[in-house]
């Protein structure tokens, strides 16, 4: 099955940095790849997503790279903000083939004002 | 207003005293799910259902069981739970229709606890 790799596991940046979290996935298959927030003590929440058929998207300050070759996307945020404290996952999977989607293991990202 | 919802949300129980976490959605979802959370590991999968009568296995079934008698509920059931199982429970579901994979729309979670 599907397997997926976050780093880092933690990450600390100063407000108006950028921060990029990397994940690896192992399914040459997968061809949909969600990022999820979860702010503390809330629920997962869907903030961006990309499928294979393109590299890269944005919405505002986030964006989302993907290279099928090397099998690993990333997030990135740029001019953070204390708001974006939270934890994010990656996720992997078949477009609509039953479905596994495989999360990472999170990474815990704090913004210090 | 659209929602996923959960109980209990918390719950402190003792090993082998069987319980069921409740999951109901009211968006009309085929799709509906049971994570796991615990810490450094993620969201693991317990169950899905595509549909009602229709259950299949995650990544971590074992210890578990579900049902999906009606399509807005999918009850999760630990016949009989170990301290291995505590954990934050998560209940999600999404719509397949339209040929791609939809958000997930989770629960505000169930936090279990098992002596």
């Amino acid at each position: 099955g599907e397997n997926v790799e976050q780093h880092p596991s933690t990450l600390s940046v100063q407000e108006g940095d950028s921060a990029v979290i990397k994940c690896t996935y192992s399914d040459s298959a997968s061809n949909y790849f969600p990022w999820y927030k979860q702010e503390l003590g809330k629920r997962p929440q869907l903030i961006i997503d990309i499928r294979s058929n393109v590299g890269e998207k944005k919405d505002q300050r986030i964006a989302v790279t993907l290279n099928k070759t090397a099998k690993h996307f990333s997030l990135h945020i740029t001019e953070t903000q204390p708001e974006d404290s939270a934890v994010y996952f990656c996720a992997a999977s078949i477009e609509n083939a039953g479905n596994m989607l495989t999360f990472g293991g999170g990474t815990r990202l704090m913004v210090k004002p | 207003e659209a929602q996923v919802t959960q109980n209990p949300r918390y719950l402190i129980t003792v090993t082998g005293k069987k319980l069921t976490v409740t999951c109901s959605q009211n968006m009309n979802h085929e799709y509906m799910s049971w994570y796991r959370q615990d810490p450094g590991l993620g969201l693991r999968q317990i169950y899905y259902s595509m549909n009602v009568e229709v259950t299949d296995k995650g990544d971590v079934p074992e210890g578990y069981k579900v049902s999906r008698k009606e399509k807005r509920n999918f009850p999760l059931i630990l016949e009989s739970p170990s301290p291995n199982q505590t954990s934050l429970y998560f209940c999600a579901s999404r719509s397949m229709t339209g040929g791609k994979t939809g958000e997930l729309f989770f629960g505000e979670g169930s936090r279990l606890t098992v002596l």
